[in-house]
Parts: structure tokens; C-alpha cells; sequence
């Protein structure tokens, strides 16, 4: 079956870094995305990795290893706007998205 | 960036009576619309796709008889929830898909829908 893994909460700092993991085992791969959700409202796109490596805009990183089936989003100088769940989905074989249940990040003054 | 509008932004109505939700591409056509549901503090969960102009295919538990998704157009895709019930109650997002590149989906805002 398909299957992607990811923290379901985290909390940090306000101005310090944080790292969500994600793993997946998906058939096939045309991709990784990840998405910031606030509650109550959809996701909205962060970043997308089709090739290994690192992938940085503005204070979001996002690197891919697609032999691990791994892929980490980095947020640096965190707000507390950043308060919210980062959601990681796979887009497998058949360009369906395979979505994680999403890690809550909780930003502390 | 593309944009997705979906409509109405939330909705109550009475239990038994049915609730259309319509997903609009407002500036590309969109060949397949997503459409999800998502319960307080769980994720997004797939519960169609829908292709212009064919029958959407929906995802293992789906009843497609209560939820109807009709994607007439390359610019609109409606869900109707019909005979609601409470436990329908929930966040419906749509998502759009241009024909290429197949890794661009857009999401629309999401409705709330609470049933009484």
C-alpha cells in the first residue's frame, strides 16, 4: 500500500529553526510537494522536489532523497505566523497526490 | 499564480436537504478537478476525481450516490452533497489540474458545510 509519514505536532521557537521530516512509500513518484494549511482554510503551495537535493525560497528549504523515500521541509527565522500544519503529498504513478496526515507546528514566543 | 474559487465559502442547512458546491478555474482550464473532505484536525481525504466531460472516479468509501460531482465544463466542477446528513458536516476543498505539467494542482479556498 501507499504510505507517508510525518510528525503529527512539533514546537519551536519564535526565530529559531525547525526541521519536518517526511517518509514515503508510494507506487511510483513524479514528485514531492508541501503545503502550509492554517486552520480553516486549504493549503497553500510551499514547495515542490522531483530531483535529490535541496530546494530553498526565501526562509523554506525542502530537500528530497528519492532512494530513501525521505524529504525534509526547513523553516528558518520561524514566525509566529508560521503556526500551522505542513502538509507533505506524493504524486504517485498515476499523478494522484498522496497526501500525509500533516504535522501541526506550534511557534512559542 | 492560478486561481481556484469555489462557492458558497460555507453553508447550513437542515438535515435531508441537498447542497451544491461549485469549483471554478478562473483563469486556466482545468481537464481534472479534485475534490476532498477534511474533518477538524485530520487531513485532506480524496474523495473524486473528476475528468471534463466523463463520470468522476471516486475513492473507496465514497458513496457516489450521495455525493454527485459533475464537471461539465473545463472551467467548473460541481459537488452536490444530496440528502445531507450531520456526519456530511465538514471542510470540501476542491483542487484543479491543467493539462500539463501534471505536478501543478491548485487549490480553491474550501467550503464549510454544517448540517443541522
Amino acid at each position: 500500500g501507499q504510505n507517508i509519514d510525518q510528525p503529527t505536532e512539533m514546537t519551536a521557537t519564535e526565530g529559531a529553526i525547525v526541521q519536518i521530516n517526511c517518509t514515503y512509500q508510494t507506487s511510483g513518484f513524479n514528485g514531492l510537494f508541501w503545503y502550509q494549511q492554517h486552520a480553516g482554510e486549504a493549503p497553500t503551495f510551499l514547495s515542490y522536489n522531483v530531483l535529490d537535493g535541496l530546494e530553498e525560497k526565501g526562509r523554506f528549504s525542502s530537500f528530497l532523497s528519492r532512494s530513501k523515500g525521505y524529504s525534509y521541509l526547513l523553516l528558518k527565522e520561524l514566525q509566529m505566523k508560521d503556526s500551522a500544519s505542513y502538509l507533505c503529498a506524493v504524486l504517485d504513478s498515476n499523478y494522484q497526490l498522496i497526501w500525509g496526515a500533516g504535522t501541526k507546528l506550534i511557534i512559542k514566543p | 499564480g492560478a486561481v481556484v474559487s469555489q462557492h458558497p465559502s460555507w453553508v447550513i442547512c437542515k438535515s435531508g436537504t441537498s447542497v451544491k458546491i461549485e469549483c471554478r478555474s478562473l483563469d486556466f482550464q482545468a481537464t481534472t478537478m479534485f475534490w476532498y473532505r477534511q474533518f477538524p484536525k485530520q487531513s485532506l481525504m480524496l474523495m473524486a476525481t473528476s475528468n471534463e466531460g466523463s463520470k468522476a472516479t471516486y475513492e473507496q468509501g465514497v458513496e457516489k450516490d450521495k455525493f454527485l460531482i459533475n464537471h461539465a465544463s473545463l472551467t467548473l466542477s460541481t459537488l452536490t452533497v444530496t440528502s445531507a446528513h450531520p456526519e456530511d458536516s465538514s471542510f470540501y476543498i476542491c483542487s484543479a489540474r491543467e493539462q500539463e505539467p501534471f505536478n501543478e494542482q491548485f487549490f480553491g479556498p474550501g467550503t464549510r458545510l454544517t448540517v443541522l
